[in-house]
């Protein structure tokens, strides 16, 4: 069990804005950076947002980030096919001292 | 550009122990504000963290993971390692490398998993 709390799934038409949300603790969220990773299927994940909101060159500027408290939220604008994929949050956790991922969100583009 | 590379057994038997290494291209695993990871993720589930190292030796271990994991870093052949002892079928996971770098500016440090290595199945079977 994650330490980080992910929805299973989230799905949009194109064009539309999708939010996945991540759930964590003041050990982890509440104190720390959050990162998101994109995962492909057959890939490995790749970096999509560090620092609470920033993108990493070659990064969407359709991608955007914010941090509130223990939650922080991915957004994507004008959803495309591409964005077909599993989304990860990522924080340190002070009390585990180390770092702790979300489950996972799979994003379907209907 | 910054390439990983694991390399290891794809076929582990229970009890011994998981051997693996990551090749580093492109960047020196004795230079920079870098750490060198492993993440695992069974087929099919979420990511893991196991741990870290950085270039001085100093270590970081997953707590569930910390009494089997042992890493260390071949600076001679810009390589870091992985070995997991005592292996059962829960261990069976897609094996991936990657570089924990923190960026900083005067105040802050930034730390993210940039770069990653395409990752390596390790089955656990006998």
């Amino acid at each position: 069990q994650s330490v980080l709390t992910q929805s299973p799934s989230a799905s949009g038409t194109p064009g539309q804005t999708v939010t996945i949300s991540c759930s964590g603790s003041s050990s982890n969220i509440g104190s720390n950076i959050v990162n998101w990773y994109q995962q492909l299927p057959g890939s490995a994940p790749t970096l999509l947002i560090y620092n609470y909101n920033q993108r990493p060159s070659g990064v969407s500027d359709r991608i955007s980030a914010s941090k509130s408290g223990t939650s922080a939220s991915l957004a994507i604008s004008g959803l495309q096919s591409e964005d077909e994929a599993e989304y990860y949050c990522a924080s340190w956790d002070d009390s585990l001292n180390g770092w702790v991922f979300g489950e996972g969100t799979k994003l379907t583009v209907l | 550009q910054v390439r990983l590379q694991e390399s290891g057994p794809g076929l582990v038997k229970p009890l011994q122990t998981l051997s693996l290494s990551c090749s580093v291209s492109g960047a020196s695993v004795n230079r920079g504000n870098n750490y060198w990871t492993w993440i695992r993720q069974p087929v099919g589930k979420g990511l893991e963290w196991i741990g870290r190292i950085y270039t001085s030796g100093s270590t970081n271990y997953n707590p569930s993971l910390k009494s089997r994991v042992t890493m260390s870093v071949d600076m001679s052949k810009n390589q870091f390692s992985l070995k997991l002892a005592s292996v059962t079928a829960a261990d069976t996971a897609i094996y991936y490398c990657a570089r924990d770098n923190y960026e900083c500016d005067r105040s802050n440090c930034y730390p993210r998993h940039d770069y990653w290595g395409q990752g390596t199945l390790v089955t656990v079977s006998s």
